[in-house]
Formats: C-alpha cells, sequence, structure tokens
C-alpha cells in the first residue's frame, strides 16, 4: 500500500514568515510523529499523535512550532515566525501503535528559511 | 552525554567483508532497538529491530542487543556496494506512551568495491 507522503517536498520562505507542513499517514496507523532532522544529525523528535490528540509535544522547541491532526489522519505542522535556525527536513512517520510497532517515516519536507 | 552514541564514521569496509556498526545509549530503562539505513537526500528506512538480549538475525543482517553493557550493534555481512548509506540508531523509551524514538546521529559506512 501507500507510504507516508509529505507536501511540500521542498519550501524555501523568507525569515518571518509562516509555513505549514502537511503529512498524510499509511492508512490505518493511529499514531504520528513528527522529527526534524539536520545536516549530519539524527532525526530529532518534535510531536506524537494519538488519533486526534497530541500525546507528547515535549520536543516542540518553542511556541512558534504548533501541530494538528483534526481528523486522526492528516496532520500539519505549523512554524511561525520563521527563523533561519528552523531550517532542517522535517520528516513525519506513522505506526499501528501496538506492542512493539515500527515507525515508518515519509519523504520528508526539506525547509529553507532564507 | 548523548542520550544514543554512535561513532559518525566514516567507516570503509570492503566489498564482501563484514561491516560493524555500534551503538550506545544511556536510558537503562530502554526497552526498543532500532537500525535504519538512510540513504543521502532521503529519509530514514528501518532495517532491523530487537528487544530482547542475545542476536537477531535476518537475511545479512544481524542485529545484537546487550541491555546490561547498553549496548547495541548491527552486523552487514558479505557487504554491498549498495549497503553504503548512513545507519541509525534508535531506541524507544521504557513505557507505553513514550513513544519517541531518540536517535544517534548515524554512522557513515561507505563499502568499497
Amino acid at each position: 500500500g501507500a507510504g507516508v507522503s509529505q507536501t511540500p517536498s521542498n519550501k524555501v520562505t523568507e525569515k518571518g514568515k509562516y509555513v505549514e507542513l502537511r503529512c498524510d499517514p499509511i492508512s490505518g496507523h493511529t499514531a504520528l510523529y513528527w522529527y526534524r532532522q539536520s545536516l549530519g544529525q539524527g532525526p530529532e523528535f518534535l510531536i506524537y499523535f494519538q488519533g486526534t490528540g497530541a500525546a507528547d509535544d515535549s520536543g516542540l522547541p518553542n511556541d512558534r512550532f504548533f501541530a494538528v491532526r483534526p481528523e486522526g489522519s492528516v496532520s500539519t505542522l505549523k512554524i511561525q515566525r520563521t527563523e533561519r535556525g528552523d531550517s532542517a527536513v522535517y520528516l513525519c512517520a506513522s505506526s499501528l501503535l501496538s506492542v512493539g510497532d515500527t515507525q515508518y517515516f515519509g519523504p520528508g519536507t526539506r525547509l529553507t528559511v532564507l | 552525554q548523548k542520550e544514543v552514541e554512535q561513532n559518525s564514521g566514516p567507516l570503509s569496509v570492503p566489498e564482501g567483508a563484514i561491516a560493524s556498526l555500534n551503538c550506545t545509549y544511556s536510558d537503562r530503562g530502554s526497552q526498543s532497538f532500532f537500525w535504519y539505513r538512510q540513504y543521502s537526500g532521503k529519509s530514514p528506512e528501518l532495517i532491523m529491530f530487537i528487544y530482547s538480549n542475545g542476536d537477531k538475525e535476518d537475511g545479512r543482517f544481524t542485529a545484537q542487543l546487550n541491555k546490561a553493557s547498553q549496548y547495541v550493534s548491527l552486523l552487514i555481512r558479505d557487504s554491498q556496494p549498495s549497503d553504503s548509506a548512513t545507519y541509525l540508531c534508535a531506541v524507544k523509551g521504557d513505557n507505553f506512551g513514550n513513544e519517541k524514538l531518540t536517535f544517534g546521529t548515524g554512522t557513515r559506512l561507505t563499502i568499497i568495491p
């Protein structure tokens, strides 16, 4: 079946602008995760949804970052007043959230803040 | 101390040899351990997961876990040029509800033909 999809694949914006990044998880996966990966680093956890609610948002770096998943499927990561330090690849993953489940990653959105 | 540590490499291995990738973690309560492969410009792809002490084999790949030493490794037998990638070690927390993965920085592996 189809994997995790993310749009856009690339986003270039100017400092101070607002951006939205979209994730469409694997059908039937109840858990959805957002990670951020900077060059030369491993993915860094941002937030995790179980259904519609954010079960753990401890990784969001500050209040400029917000994510929603209103119907328990597609999720949107929203970044306000972007800064150059926000430039990274934003990865979305989904899982079935059963004991021993694994997370499957989408292709990512490369965000560049000029 | 980083929560998950890997040697960043690069690690160069001749084609056909065994590549050995290592990872240590700091949270003794961690229960689940994952190896992801990431090609340049691509997203992480799951290779193997392991939960119990000992070895787990899947084709040319063997994951090894030693919880007492807080150490997990990945062996790749009969290395192929297509194995050249960055290998990410990831650890999941110790209780249900703590679902986030904590990643190491990755080890860059190059298989030399």
